[in-house]
């Protein structure tokens, strides 16, 4: 059964750069066939998709944070990491990462998140 | 940033049929496929709806999901207490490359 787990400070300063890791259990990234994602959640909203990366490397973010965001996998470690600079007090929020199946079916294309970490809660404050 | 519209809530009393849209373009629901998570308080989100109208194992059957031109809804026959969470939808969209989006979200309360 597989397992995500987020880590990282859960206390950033501003203009500093968040750095999370996700380690997974029982399955390894290196030759599947997901995509592994970051999503966040400020407190009291709705869900923000960050981005994802592929078992290859190819990356895909969110065209709102892309410019300050990297998303990189380690397979020798079974993990993938997330990194956003510049924070600013707009980026505190719970993290979260997860698998996420993906490719086409007949006529569509097809993306979800089948297992998500519990979440890491991360503040902006000096 | 939401391009996914959800009404913010709705409710039902025990085995009432709830049912939350997602309002979305040509560009996202008009093309892909739909996915809806449930958050109960306090933790993750959980795959409720894939590819549309599919369940996880362990999803009871009382969730279903469907499609129509670029809306999407959720229906939950048979309302139970455990049901009152965030529900949200969710898919791909072809505009600036390609993201995933996120539906508004909907709270379900059982009264």
């Amino acid at each position: 059964q597989v397992q995500l787990q987020e880590s990282g400070p859960g206390l950033v300063k501003p203009s500093q750069t968040l750095s999370l890791t996700c380690s997974v259990s029982g399955d390894p990234i290196s030759g599947s066939n997901y995509y592994w994602t970051w999503i966040r959640q400020p407190a009291g909203k709705g869900l923000e998709w960050i981005g994802r990366i592929f078992t290859s490397g190819t990356t895909n973010y969110n065209p709102s944070l892309k410019s300050r965001v990297t998303i990189s996998v380690d397979t020798s470690k079974n993990q993938f990491s997330l990194k956003l600079s510049s924070v600013t007090a707009a980026d505190t929020a719970v993290y979260y990462c997860a698998r996420s199946p993906g490719g086409y079916d007949l006529y569509y294309y097809y993306y979800y998140m089948d297992v998500w970490g519990k979440g890491t809660t991360v503040t902006v404050s000096s | 940033q939401s391009v996914l519209t959800q009404p913010p809530s709705a409710s039902g009393t025990p085995g009432q049929r709830v049912t939350i849209s997602c309002s979305g373009s040509s560009s996202n629901i008009g093309s892909h496929t739909v996915n809806w998570y449930q958050q109960l308080p306090g933790t993750a989100p959980k795959l409720l709806i894939f590819s549309g109208n599919q369940r996880p194992s362990g999803v009871p059957d009382r969730f279903s999901g469907s499609k129509s031109g670029t809306s999407a809804s959720l229906a939950i026959s048979g309302l139970q207490s455990e049901d009152e969470a965030d529900y949200y939808c969710a898919t791909w969209d072809d505009s600036l490359n390609g993201l995933c989006v996120f539906g508004t979200g909907t709270k379900v309360t059982v009264l």
